[in-house]
């Protein structure tokens, strides 16, 4: 089965740092973009960036540039998202996801993460 | 960036009925639209692709159409599980972005 699985919850406070992880299986991790997304409660999905863990490029929302850190290690197959000096805004459900065809980062999403909600306070 | 607007914020409808979701694209992105179904505390899924290709396993009730910057999604007939938030995304211009989704509800 294709599946990423994301690291648990998470509880932070103010100022500190976090890295989320996503294992991706079932599939050559290698040959497919991997994004991020964050959903703040209750509100849309906002695209952060996203990073192709062959050569470990990376495109980042300018919106979140500066600000997030999308890297991967291709040897165990995951993909990681750091945050930095957290604030109570970044509280929200953080997903990982492939992309369809492969080998383009502009791309529809076929496979999601289970999600990981991190909560800043 | 390119916004995406679903103008219709909740839909009422009730099982059996048609759904009709549009979602509208601030330029034109040829037919590179996807939309996504989101139930409450599940991740979203992806739906259809490409503006009109139903992804692997979704059922033939959903579809798909428009190009350049007008998109619509269609539920020919409602059934209790498609009750949920759905969503538009663009993937031509960077950032990638989504609509604000439009939820139908019962």
């Amino acid at each position: 089965e294709v599946q990423l699985v994301q690291s648990e919850t998470e509880v932070k406070k103010p100022g500190e740092s976090l890295r989320i992880s996503c294992r991706g299986s079932g599939y050559i991790f290698t040959d497919f973009w991997i994004a991020w997304v964050r959903q703040m409660p209750g509100k849309g999905l906002e695209w952060m960036g996203i990073i192709y863990p062959r050569d470990s490029r990376t495109r980042y929302n300018p919106s979140f540039q500066g600000q997030v850190t999308i890297s991967a290690d291709k040897s165990i197959a995951t993909a990681y998202l750091q945050l930095s000096g957290l604030e109570a805004s970044d509280t929200a459900m953080y997903y990982c996801l492939r992309t369809h065809i492969g080998s383009y980062w502009n791309d529809a999403f076929d496979i999601w993460g289970q999600g990981t909600m991190v909560t800043v306070s | 960036e390119t916004v995406l607007t679903q103008s219709t914020g909740t839909l009422s409808l009730s099982p059996g009925e048609r759904a009709t979701l549009s979602c509208r694209a601030s330029q034109s992105i040829g037919t590179a639209l996807a939309w996504y179904q989101q139930k409450p505390g599940q991740a979203p899924r992806l739906l259809i692709y490409g503006a009109s290709k139903r992804a692997t396993g979704i059922p033939d009730r959903f579809s798909g159409s428009g190009s350049g910057t007008d998109f619509t999604l269609t539920i020919s007939r409602l059934e209790p599980e498609d009750f949920a938030v759905f969503y538009c995304q663009q993937y031509v211009y960077s950032p990638l972005t989504f609509g604000g989704g439009t939820k139908v509800e019962i």
